[in-house]
């Protein structure tokens, strides 16, 4: 159980293009999703929380206009990259938890190339 | 903010156990983690403990707390070729967030 969908896996795209990374939850009703950002050889940095019909809650330093977060239902949240630029590149993954203190479960992540 | 400290490599012969370690700043904490990462891949659950714990085993794994030095170890007996991965240790704090350690690539040699 608890298995968390993350697609596209890989996408290699134009600079100014946006690209729209979906999250989720297979079989489990996903309250809360996570965005992070991983760089090579190092760890996660969360982006944002998006609890499902709410507006996502974006950590410090991190643009909402930039990186904008749909949860629109408890097995889906998205992340768009708008108009991307390669110091955008980078591996995005998303996790889910359900209600209450439960331990997060994570996609496959996204690897995003911006040329 | 909350704080996660890891040592980064670790190098195993095939069959011996592995140890890793981890420790964090935040009190608080309710759950401790550990996670697998693969090359390429996302985060895999491997165990976690609860914070009023010392001490969880699951089949290969053995998690240790030391909630008063605020220190976490994954022990991996009989490693495998496997078990080849970056491990991380993650705190659990505010509203189910995660704070994640640097990672502890572990390689293990056959």
């Amino acid at each position: 159980g608890a298995v968390v969908s993350q697609h596209p896996s890989w996408v290699i795209c134009k600079s100014g293009t946006s690209v729209k990374i979906e999250c989720r939850s297979l079989d489990f009703q996903a309250t809360t999703m996570f965005w992070y950002r991983q760089f090579p050889k190092q760890s996660l940095m969360l982006m944002a929380t998006s609890n499902e019909g709410s507006k996502a809650t974006y950590e410090q330093g991190v643009e909402k206009d930039k990186f904008l977060i749909n949860h629109a239902s408890l097995t889906l949240s998205t992340l768009t990259v708008t108009s991307a630029h390669p110091e955008d590149s980078s591996f995005y993954i998303c996790s889910a938890t359900s209600v209450g203190a439960q331990p997060q479960h994570f996609g496959d992540g996204t690897r995003l190339s911006i040329l | 903010g909350e704080d996660v400290e890891q040592s980064l490599f670790l190098s195993v012969r095939e069959g011996d156990s592995s140890v890793i370690n981890c420790t964090y700043t935040d009190s608080s904490s309710t759950y401790l983690y550990w996670y697998k990462q693969e090359p390429g891949a996302g985060l895999q659950l491997l165990t976690y403990i609860f914070s009023n714990m010392d001490m969880k085993q699951d089949q290969r794994l053995t998690v240790l707390l030391n909630k008063k030095d605020k220190h976490l170890s994954l022990r991996i007996a009989d490693t495998q070729t496997g078990d080849s991965a970056i491990y991380f240790c993650a705190d659990g704090y505010g509203n189910n967030r995660l704070a994640f350690g640097k990672g502890n690539q572990v390689v293990v040699i056959p």
